[in-house]
């Protein structure tokens, strides 16, 4: 069984600084995806970057960007200059191609501080 | 273009009584999903409807199920409830993607349900 993991409970960033929030993940399949999302408060889950497995190149939206080490089972979620609004709880989530269902990590709260 | 939508907002039961929450998918998608997100335990995969028929299901006892309208809204019904179903209950809709799944799915803003 697939397993995700998130090791930060909680982080702070200083407006406009650079953060990085880990994720690592459990998987003896060689395609899947990779997700992380935004659950600010009180407000409705929104994806921010996916990856594939199989693309060797790191995604990136805009000021969100990830490094994914396929060997390592890692996939971690860099935010360049962090934003007030960038508050919100990320979720990092797997998801094995055909099953349809996302498998979370328990989150990190992410504070940015004006 | 609506968002995914969903009701009640809030909804308060007590023990061993039945709760039916309901989803309304972006237009145009035909996937519905069903997740819990108790206290400390994170977002759990509960039930992936598409049209009408339940795809997968995740690890929950048979007293939480649903369906699928030929509109693609669903219900989700938990019986028997248990102070431990207390919880937010997010609904989810995407367009489906062949085989794959790597649609992105667009979630609602949930159902908060109170287990006394």
């Amino acid at each position: 069984a697939q397993t995700v993991t998130q090791s930060q409970p909680e982080m702070s960033v200083q407006e406009a600084e650079t953060v990085t929030l880990s994720c690592t993940y459990d998987t003896s399949e060689n395609n899947y995806y990779l997700f992380w999302y935004k659950q600010p408060p009180s407000r409705q889950m929104i994806l921010v970057i996916r990856q594939e497995a199989y693309k060797q190149q790191n995604a990136t939206e805009n000021r969100f960007s990830v490094n994914f080490q396929k060997a390592a089972k890692s996939f971690s979620l860099k935010i360049s200059d962090s934003q007030l609004g960038d508050t919100a709880m990320y979720f990092c989530a797997f998801m094995k191609p055909g099953t349809y269902k996302y498998i979370f990590g328990t989150g990190t709260r992410l504070k940015v501080l004006a | 273009e609506a968002g995914v939508t969903q009701s009640p907002t809030h909804l308060i039961k007590t023990r061993g009584q039945q709760v039916t929450l309901r989803c309304s998918p972006i237009s145009g998608h035909t996937s519905v999903y069903w997740y819990q997100q108790a206290l400390g335990l994170g977002l759990q995969f509960l039930l992936w409807y598409d049209e009408g028929e339940e795809r997968n299901r995740g690890n929950f006892p048979p007293r939480f199920s649903g369906r699928q309208f030929p509109n693609y809204s669903s219900e989700l019904n938990v019986n028997a409830l248990e102070l431990e179903d207390s919880a937010l209950y997010l609904c989810a809709s995407s367009m489906r993607s062949g085989t794959s799944g790597k649609n992105e799915q667009f979630f609602g803003p949930g159902t908060r349900l109170t287990v006394l």
